[in-house]
């Protein structure tokens, strides 16, 4: 059972069509969520780190928030270059990962003018 | 410049024949980890090392070796590379476990195993 279910796997936008992607996950105790922008080919890029529910983090077009099961990204009015894989990633305080980061599978956003 | 630095990025290798991934950081970072991409199951730990002569297993690693002799450096080693080990590898490094706003990635190493 995946711990970071991430949705849609895909997503398709028309150049200014406002969107969310979703992050959902399920461990016992959060310590910290993260989002990752990766372009092809490349390494993740860090965006936004989320402690507690209702903690809303600001990036140009992108809003990410959180609540006590899922984070949600908010794409406002993108544009081309917004295009890219979008990683979710949860840090937990306790269970088997010690701490480390548990990536979801991602969403590929992909935006055209 | 900050940077992680992954060499050689891309790699063809052939089954059993010995290989290492180097890693490289330097921003004085204690903590390192490397990771494996693969389509449809995402990036998963494969070893990780919160300091020198500190290392310990992620989630997949079977097959795989690390070393931390030196705080910049994080090598991965193959020892008998196989078929399935054929994937993108990324190391990534932050200034310690308990912190990874920012975890800095490298540009990441193309693996096939023939």
């Amino acid at each position: 059972e995946d711990q970071v279910t991430q949705s849609p796997e895909a997503l398709r936008l028309q150049e200014g069509e406002s969107s969310s992607l979703n992050c959902s996950y399920t461990v016992s105790g959060l310590r910290g969520l993260f989002w990752y922008r990766q372009d092809p080919g490349k390494g993740p890029e860090f965006l936004f780190t989320l402690y507690s529910a209702g903690e809303e983090k600001e990036k140009e077009r992108l809003k990410a928030t959180l609540t006590k099961k899922e984070s949600f990204l908010h794409i406002t009015a993108p544009k081309p270059e917004d295009s890219a894989t979008y990683l979710c990633a949860v840090q937990e305080i306790y269970g088997g990962s010690q701490g480390n980061l548990i990536f979801g599978k991602g969403t590929k956003l992909s935006v055209k003018p | 410049e900050a940077q992680v630095t992954q060499n050689p990025r891309y790699l063809i290798t052939v089954t059993g024949k010995k290989l290492t991934v180097t890693c490289s950081q330097n921003m004085n970072h204690e903590y390192m980890s490397w990771y494996r991409q693969d389509p449809g199951l995402g990036l998963r730990q494969i070893y990780y090392s919160m300091n020198v002569e500190v290392t310990d297993k992620g989630d997949v690693p079977e097959g795989y070796k690390v070393s931390r002799k030196e705080k910049r450096n994080f090598p991965l080693i193959l020892e008998s590379p196989s078929p399935n080990q054929t994937s993108l590898y990324f190391c990534a490094s932050s200034l310690d476990k308990s912190t990874y706003n920012e975890q800095f990635f490298g540009p990441g190493t193309r693996l096939t195993v023939l």
